[in-house]
């Protein structure tokens, strides 16, 4: 059974950088035919898609925060990670990582429980 | 971007019902529409991928159809582990989108 588990700080200053990190277990990060995404949820709304990565690397973002997202992956700790830098307060969400399966069209079909990001000085 | 649109945004219904979620896309997703289900602070959970097909260890109370821009999620019975609130979510264009999801409370 695939497990994801989200870790990072809880509480970011504006203008800084939200970094988080999603570690797999019960299954290789390198498997072809997974991508891998964090998803964010603001209090009370929907699910934002942030981006996601392959396992050779490659991504692809949300336009609407491509400018300040970047999400990488690491292989051989079968972790990926995310850092979203100039935050504010509209940034304050629960994230979460999710496995993509590309013979599902692409579904989320694993998730993460969630971490609770606030921003706030 | 994809604009997902679910109706109703809620729904009181009572155990045994059968309850119907609609999820109208704004432009074509052929089948690429998935149903998610999420109880309070908990992670969303995959019911239905490509539009009809169930995830597997769900319940076969649950089923989904549609196409193109419109799509249904149904339950065919309700049991009380299924009040929570239900999104769809389109897979075919980034970026992926969900809607704004539908509240199913108990009457």
């Amino acid at each position: 059974q695939v497990q994801l588990q989200e870790s990072g700080p809880g509480l970011v200053k504006p203008s800084q950088t939200l970094s988080l990190t999603c570690s797999v277990s019960g299954g290789s990060i390198s498997s072809g035919s997974h991508y891998w995404s964090w998803i964010r949820q603001p209090a009370g709304k929907g699910p934002e898609w942030i981006g996601r990565i392959y396992t050779g690397g490659s991504t692809n973002y949300n336009p609407s925060l491509k400018s300040r997202v970047t999400i990488s992956i690491d292989t051989s700790k079968n972790q990926f990670s995310l850092r979203l830098s100039s935050v504010t307060a509209a940034d304050t969400a629960v994230y979460y990582c999710a496995r993509v399966d590309s013979d599902m069209v692409m579904a989320f079909d694993y998730w993460g429980q969630g971490s609770l990001v606030t921003v706030s000085s | 971007d994809i604009q997902m649109t679910q109706s109703p945004s809620s729904l009181s219904a009572s155990v045994g019902d059968r309850v119907t979620i609609t999820c109208r896309a704004s432009q074509t997703t052929r089948t690429y529409l998935n149903w998610y289900q999420q109880k309070p602070g908990k992670a969303p959970k995959l019911l239905i991928y490509g539009a009809s097909s169930l995830q597997s260890g769900v319940p076969s109370r649950f089923s989904g159809s549609g196409s193109g821009t419109d799509f249904t999620l149904t339950i065919s019975s309700l049991q009380p582990e299924d009040f929570a609130t239900y999104y769809c979510q389109q897979s075919i264009r980034n970026p992926y989108t969900f809607g704004q999801g539908t509240k199913l409370e108990i009457k």
